[in-house]
């Protein structure tokens, strides 16, 4: 099946700096790479995601970028602020059943603890 | 709209214990997926639906049980349980959509967690 790799699984910033975290993954069929913020004892939410067919899509201060043919999506978040304090996932799709469809899965990196120091 | 809705919040249990994790969902999605989230290592998922009445395995079944028998619900069963899954339970859902078509991922919707301890 799919293998996500996550890194860094810590990541400390000053307020203000930027933070990138960054995934590998396995299947170049993937098509769909979305990103999570988990705040502690709370539920993974998702952040931002993007499909293969863009190289890069921003949402005010976050951005993921895509290299397909390395294999890697990052996550990058600018101007940070202790409330980005957090573990952030990536993931990605499985290879697909016969037929093309995933049905939906997704195999998650082992996420990374982002502190924002004011 | 409440989204994604586990129950319960937290649970402890004794080894060998039974119980079932109820997850409810309320915004028509087919796709339905349990996931236990240990440190280190992520979100793995359990088991999964793809509609009502059909489930099936994924990364880490062993030990769980699961039924869909409602397109709104998706149960998780431990039967007899052991310390090794004590853990942080979450479901997620998410719709079947088609992009030209291809089948199209979907965001997955998490519900709040159920923190199950096992001693």
């Amino acid at each position: 099946g799919e293998n996500v790799e996550q890194h860094p699984s810590t990541l400390s910033v000053q307020e203000g700096d930027s933070a990138v975290i960054k995934c590998t993954y396995s299947d170049s069929a993937s098509n769909y790479f979305p990103w999570y913020k988990q705040e502690l004892g709370k539920r993974p939410q998702l952040i931002i995601d993007i499909r293969s067919n863009v190289g890069e899509k921003k949402d005010q201060r976050i951005a993921v970028t895509l290299n397909k043919t390395a294999k890697h999506f990052s996550l990058h978040i600018t101007e940070t602020q202790p409330e980005d304090s957090a573990v952030y996932f990536c993931a990605a799709p499985p290879i697909p059943h016969p037929g093309g469809t995933s049905y939906g899965k997704l195999t998650f990196g082992q996420g990374t603890i982002l502190t924002v120091h004011p | 709209n409440a989204g994604v809705t586990q129950t319960p919040k937290f649970r402890v249990l004794k080894t060998g214990q039974s119980m079932t994790l109820l997850c409810a969902q309320d915004m028509n999605h087919e796709y339905m997926y349990w996931y236990r989230q240990d440190p280190g290592m992520g979100l793995r998922l359990i088991h999964y639906s793809v509609g009502e009445g059909t489930t099936a395995k994924g990364e880490v079944p062993d030990g769980y049980n699961v039924s869909r028998l409602k397109k709104q619900n998706f149960l998780l069963g431990l039967e007899s349980a052991a310390p090794s899954q004590t853990s942080v339970y979450f479901c997620a859902s998410s719709s079947k959509r088609w992009d030209r078509a291809r089948p199209s991922n979907q965001p997955q919707h998490f519900g709040d967690g159920t923190r199950l301890s096992i001693l």
